[in-house]
């Protein structure tokens, strides 16, 4: 059963335009919402978080939305850049301790 | 400041053979996890500890051991690997308060099961 889908393995997208990354889960227990960024053979990093008492949290390029009746988050990233390029996972948490992850989405920057 | 590192970088092993995989952290967190990550598949936790001493199991513990003998060490035994243990293994800890939940991770380990 997985709690959190990132139901895009990959996206592919113009260099300067929006990409724009989704993630559904399906417990309503979920109270935090985390996305993080992984390059090839390093480990994840974190890039941004949400409570889920509040629908968007912004830092510079990058935005997350919080839509709790959809259960439903997307990561926006404007503009895109070529050192974008990399697998996004999102994540979320409703304990102090755990985080439960989805497949992750291949972000591809195209010049 | 070297953050959260894993030693060894790769290995491969034949089926029943032991190894020890061990991560390192000098940030003083209290939390530390074991995740394995596989394809097409997000990361899935095996074992974790919340201080030194404690370990609990994760989703994925069966044929995993863990210990936590002093702070800055997480280890994660495989007594007898099995190739569905072929995986690449991540190592994370956190502190216990500030940014709520964030996780450091190390660079992983690809290991192989023959």
């Amino acid at each position: 059963d997985q709690q959190v889908k990132q139901n895009s393995p990959s996206l592919s997208v113009q260099e300067g335009r929006i990409s724009i990354l989704n993630c559904d889960y399906t417990n309503s227990m979920f109270d935090y919402f985390l996305w993080y960024k992984k390059y090839p053979a390093e480990g994840p990093t974190f890039l941004i978080s949400i409570s889920s008492i509040k629908d968007k949290n912004e830092d510079g390029r990058f935005t997350v939305f919080l839509n709790k009746s959809a259960k439903h988050l997307s990561l926006h990233i404007v503009p895109s850049q070529p050192g974008d390029s990399a697998v996004y996972f999102c994540a979320a948490s409703y304990s102090n301790y755990q985080l439960i992850w989805g497949a992750g989405t291949k972000l591809i920057i195209k010049p | 400041n070297a953050g959260v590192t894993q030693t060894p970088k790769f290995r491969v092993l034949k089926t029943g053979q032991s190894m020890t995989l061990l991560c390192a952290q000098d940030m003083n967190h209290e939390y530390m996890y074991w995740y394995r990550q596989d394809p097409g598949m997000g990361l899935r936790l095996i074992h974790y500890s919340v201080g030194e001493g404690t370990t609990a199991k994760g989703e994925v513990p069966d044929g995993y051991n863990v210990s936590r003998l002093k702070k800055q060490n997480f280890l994660l035994g495989l007594e007898s690997a099995a190739p569905s243990q072929t995986s690449v293994y991540f190592c994370a800890s956190r502190r216990t308060s500030g940014s709520y939940n964030e996780q450091f991770f190390g660079p992983g380990t690809r290991l192989t099961v023959l």
